[in-house]
Parts: C-alpha cells; sequence; structure tokens
C-alpha cells in the first residue's frame, strides 16, 4: 500500500463547476500536509499548505482529518487554467523533513 | 534567486552508458532531494542530503544508482551503467526546513535510454 494514496482520475468538469479531490495517508507520524500543482510536463509547484483548522486561498479550500488521515482539495468555480494534476504531501518531521508525494489527480476543465 | 537549477534538460543515452544528472539548490537551502517521476510509479523520492549529508537513500532502486553533495550548492546522481527502465524525468528540489516546508523544484531532466 503507498503511503499517500489519491485517485488519479482524470476528472473531467465543465468551467464554472466545483470540484473536489481526496487524500489518504498511511503514516499516523505525518506533521506537515500540502497540496502541489503539476502542469503538463512542468515542475510541480506549492499550491498551498493544509492546516488543522482548515485553510482557504480564494477558490481554493484545504482540509486536514487528523483523526481519519485524510485530507481534501476544493476548488470552486473552476477555470480552464486549473486543468493540472494535483499532488497531495506529507512531511515527516521525525524524518528530518522527508517529503512523500501521492501519484496525483489529473484534473481537465473543459469550456 | 534564479531558483533550482538542473542540466541537463534532456538526455538520451545507450544502454550501457553512465549518465550524470546535476543539480543546484537554491542558495541557503539545507536540504535536497532527489525524486524520479514516471507514468506508472509517480514521484518517487530517491534520497535526500540535510546540510550535504545523505539522510535516507532508501529509494535508490539499486547499485548503479549513485549521488553526492560534496558541497551546499551542488549535487550529482549518477546512474552506471544506465538502462531503458531508468527512462524518467529526474526532478532535484530544495528547501529550508521549517513547520511548512516548501519544496521547490527544478525543471527536471527527462532522461531517455535506448
Amino acid at each position: 500500500r503507498k503511503e499517500v494514496e489519491q485517485d488519479p482520475g482524470p476528472f473531467n468538469v465543465p468551467e464554472g463547476a466545483t470540484v473536489a479531490f481526496n487524500c489518504t495517508y498511511s503514516n499516523s507520524a505525518s506533521q506537515s500536509f500540502f497540496w502541489y500543482r503539476q502542469d503538463c510536463r512542468k515542475e510541480p509547484k506549492l499550491l498551498m499548505s493544509v492546516y488543522s483548522s482548515g485553510n482557504e486561498d480564494g477558490r481554493f479550500t484545504a482540509q486536514l482529518n487528523r483523526a481519519s488521515q485524510y485530507i481534501s482539495l476544493l476548488i470552486r468555480d473552476s477555470k480552464l487554467s486549473d486543468s493540472a494534476t494535483y499532488l497531495c504531501v506529507v512531511n515527516r518531521h521525525n524524518q528530518g523533513g522527508k517529503l512523500i508525494f501521492g501519484q496525483g489527480t489529473e484534473l481537465s476543465v473543459k469550456p | 534567486d534564479a531558483g533550482v537549477i538542473q542540466s541537463p534538460r534532456h538526455e538520451v543515452t545507450e544502454m550501457g552508458q553512465e549518465v550524470t544528472l546535476r543539480c543546484k539548490p537554491i542558495s541557503g537551502h539545507d536540504y535536497l532531494f532527489w525524486y524520479r517521476q514516471t507514468m506508472m510509479r509517480g514521484l518517487e523520492l530517491l534520497i535526500y542530503f540535510n546540510n550535504n549529508v545523505p539522510i535516507d537513500d532508501s529509494g535508490m532502486p539499486e547499485d548503479r544508482f549513485s549521488a553526492k553533495m560534496p558541497n551546499a550548492s551542488f549535487s550529482t546522481l549518477k546512474i552506471q551503467p544506465s538502462e531503458p527502465r531508468d527512462s524518467a524525468v529526474y526532478f532535484c528540489a530544495s528547501s529550508f526546513l521549517g513547520p511548512d516546508t516548501e519544496a521547490f523544484f527544478g525543471q527536471g531532466t527527462r532522461l531517455t535510454v535506448v
């Protein structure tokens, strides 16, 4: 079983739709959580960190449920430019900052 | 800052040849990571360094792979001998450890072994 698991998709949605991605992690020692975005044939880039209380950045909302070891990302009013692969990432501080990436969820926003 | 710089951007080599990938991290960052990305396996951590010291190389596939970080501004990943199954995009990333550690990635090296 992979340490970080995501639904690979693809998610095909129309512009303006709301879409949600889920991610589960298996190691309870995980302490920091992130969503990265990767465009086709590009490097991954940080989208947002995920805090226990939940956090929002414009159209993007991230949630963390430590008890269930579950992370989510919600995108509202999706744009064509949101088309990308979204990577769930965990960081285990007890292993000195080792970042573990999920396989990624592919999103395609259509006009 | 120019960001994480990797070279070469593309590499095509014949099976059995030695391949060396290079990385210059962001100045001041104390962590450096080497990842490999394929369609089948996604983004896999190969090895990471803290203050130039290898901390975890459990992701290195086999003895054909080796990585070094002789100083804070340079790292190499070497494959000798290369095999077709090593074909992938290899990313280098660097970060500065904190409660919310963001890793900055280079543009990657696309390796094709024929």
